[in-house]
């Protein structure tokens, strides 16, 4: 069993759905959660940072970690094409040692 | 302000030779930190460097090694390359030692293909 488990897809939706996007993970010591998105051939951007358990607002993303269940997700709001990309979720543990352990991540397509 | 510039962006080695990737970081950025990317084992943590120095390290052989300058540019070699060395390496810099602190940006990478 891989750290962090996560769905490759591709996950298709119409533009305009919400999309959810999840990762679980093994590892209980993990602190930080960080999802990042991906256009192809490009390198990935960094969406959003989490520490420890709760949510965070930004915009039309909302990230939510789930501590107790080693899960966490991501919420797209009003989908639209060009958030068409592999999104990629990562942790780690804290105390300066920074050590990402990422999912293989998942594709979405939006679709008009 | 320019983004982090990685060079080359193509290479193409042999089986047993060696490779050196650089990375330019954002100015007045002082992390930067390398990764591995395949279809295969996806995204993998290379090594960080912060202020010349190397903080952290991903399970990797000691084939894999870098280093940083004191302008922040850095710099990984790869020594006696093996097929599956064939990836996408890609360097990102940050302000702070962790992301979410200040954010991290990645460079569009270097892809390298050994034969």
């Amino acid at each position: 069993q891989k750290e962090v488990e996560q769905d490759p897809g591709p996950l298709s939706v119409p533009e305009g759905a919400i999309v959810s996007l999840n990762c679980t993970y093994s590892n209980s010591a993990f602190q930080y959660f960080m999802w990042y998105r991906q256009y192809s051939r490009k390198g990935p951007e960094l969406l959003m940072y989490t520490y420890s358990s709760g949510n965070k607002e930004d915009g039309r993303f909302t990230a939510q970690v789930d501590k107790s269940s080693k899960y966490i997700s991501l919420f797209i709001r009003d989908s639209q094409p060009s958030d068409s990309a592999t999104y990629l979720c990562a942790m780690g543990l804290s105390g300066g040692s920074y050590i990402p352990t990422f999912g293989r991540g998942t594709s979405l397509i939006v679709h008009p | 302000k320019a983004g982090v510039t990685q060079t080359p962006r193509y290479l193409i080695k042999t089986r047993g030779q060696q490779v050196t990737l650089s990375c330019s970081p954002i100015s007045g950025h002082r992390s930067v930190s390398w990764y591995q990317q395949t279809p295969g084992q996806g995204l993998q943590f290379l090594f960080e460097y912060f202020s010349e120095t190397q903080r952290n390290k991903g399970n990797f052989p000691g084939r894999f090694s870098g280093r940083q300058f004191s302008n922040s540019r850095s710099e990984m070699n790869v020594s006696t390359l093996e097929l599956g060395d064939s990836a996408l390496y890609l360097c990102a810099s940050s302000s702070k030692r962790e992301p979410g602190q200040e954010t991290q940006y990645f460079g569009p990478g270097t892809r390298l293909l050994v034969l």
